[in-house]
């Protein structure tokens, strides 16, 4: 069973830093991995997809790699901003079935 | 161009009880998802629904079913309440069938069994 793991579980951050978030999951048989976001009490906002022959993809100031034959992925936000305070979570789509979501980091950018 | 609507967006049902959610997903997206979204699991696949038909299901029980209509809108539905079902329900909507497509979510509805 696919199993998706998000380092760290959350992170503190003063404005203007860069910061990296992690995504590994176990088996590299994936379609496509993508990136959301998640403010409190509040749906899901894509962010971005990469499909499984991509290695990275931009939008902004944030930037997604794919590496998958280790099984990770790293989410880079350029020049954080409060704004970005959220919980950023990952999800593997394999075969024809469904998105596996790692337990997400919960991001705050402190002004 | 609307997003995905969830409706109700709060419920509050009693152990024993059913309830029935509501998803309209983007307009032109025929295939529609659902999550259920606990601290303790995370976000878990119930089912997917493409073209009026259930092509994938999770690892839940029977209690928990759904149907998609001819205008794609789904219902999902949970009998028999317990305890454990509260949750922050999450359905999203794509243009393909999964997994070519981007999933786009809604705001969700937030269940509370007591």
């Amino acid at each position: 069973k696919q199993e998706v793991t998000q380092i760290p579980a959350a992170l503190s951050v003063p404005e203007g830093e860069n910061l990296v978030l992690n995504c590994s999951f176990t088996d590299s048989a994936i379609y496509n991995l993508q990136w959301f976001r998640q403010d409190p009490g509040k749906g899901l906002t894509s962010l971005l997809l990469i499909q499984s022959s991509q290695r990275e993809q931009t939008s902004g100031r944030l930037n997604a790699s794919l590496d998958k034959s280790s099984g990770r992925s790293t989410l880079y936000i350029a020049a954080s901003q409060p704004g970005d305070s959220a919980t950023y979570l990952c999800a593997v789509q394999t075969g024809a079935n469904n998105l596996f979501f790692g337990t997400g980091t919960r991001l705050t950018v402190i002004p | 161009k609307a997003g995905v609507t969830q409706t109700p967006r709060y419920l509050i049902k009693t152990r024993g009880q059913q309830v029935t959610l509501s998803c309209s997903p983007i307009s032109g997206h025929r295939s529609v998802s659902w999550y259920q979204q606990t601290p303790g699991q995370g976000l878990q696949f119930l089912f997917e629904y493409f073209s009026e038909t259930q092509r994938n299901k999770g690892n839940f029980p029977g209690r928990f079913s759904g149907r998609q209509f001819s205008n794609s809108r789904s219902e999902m539905n949970v009998s028999t309440l317990e305890l454990g079902d509260s949750a922050l329900y999450l359905c999203a909507s794509s243009l393909e069938q999964i997994p070519s497509g981007v999933q786009y979510f809604g705001a969700g509805t937030r269940l509370s069994v007591l």
